[in-house]
């Protein structure tokens, strides 16, 4: 266990109805992420957020919402969505760890929800 | 050119000898970097980070760094079944990652 967990973690869902993925760290981490895997492709990245601020958003189709209400919750929300938009969708928190004088970031990704869409 | 790349696999060893995965980066201000593991059907896990040039040994794993070259290893001593996985080199920059698209290890027994 990361620390990091998701929920659902399988999600069926027709291409009409709408979802949401939610993603809940109490790390004290201040940095969140969405990833998108999809079979046999690297890790895309999809939004980042940092103090709850959305700091990048890799050009992802706008049926894909985030949603970051405080740093520890981050949200997905899903409508509309196509059936290519079938993957493991990831989300990830980053900290801040002191390790002797210096900072040093640590990482941890949740279990991910494997998404199917029909 | 791709931000991060790692050497092609899949890469096959037999049990207990090392397997030796390369990562190179374009980004030369990166700051941190890190090396997963993933399983099948499984999320990535964090089994070894670096940040300064030089090695950094961590039990049967040692990654290597050098900034000059922009270039991150991974070395898996005495490889065991149980380290088949994919292994992903990811690079920091500020708050962003990028991956690499992963080298597939199988350890023959």
């Amino acid at each position: 266990e990361t620390g990091v967990t998701q929920t659902p973690r399988h999600l069926v869902m027709g291409m009409t109805n709408k979802k949401s993925l939610k993603c809940e760290q109490h790390l004290g981490h201040n940095a969140m992420y969405w990833y998108k895997q999809s079979a046999k492709k690297p890790l895309e990245l999809m939004f980042v957020y940092s103090l709850e601020e959305r700091v990048e958003n890799n050009s992802v189709p706008s049926r894909f919402s985030p949603e970051c209400p405080n740093s520890s919750h981050l949200f997905l929300h899903l409508h509309t969505l196509q059936p290519e938009d079938s993957a493991l969708y990831l989300c990830a928190s980053i900290g801040r760890r002191r390790a002797r004088l210096l900072e040093r970031e640590t990482q941890y990704f949740g279990p991910g929800t494997r998404l199917l869409v029909l | 050119q791709k931000e991060v790349e790692q050497n092609s696999g899949p890469l096959s060893v037999p049990e207990g000898a090392i397997a030796s995965l390369n990562c190179t980066y374009s980004d030369r201000v990166s700051q941190s970097f890190f090396w997963y593991r993933q399983y099948s059907g499984k999320s990535p896990e964090l089994i070894m980070s670096i940040y300064s040039n030089g090695d950094k040994e961590d039990g049967r794993f040692t990654a290597q760094l050098n900034k000059a070259s922009q270039y991150v290893s991974l070395l898996i001593r005495d490889s065991q079944p149980s380290d088949s996985a994919t292994y992903l080199c990811a690079v920091k920059n500020d708050y962003k990652l990028s991956f690499g698209a992963g080298t597939t290890v199988t350890v023959r027994a």
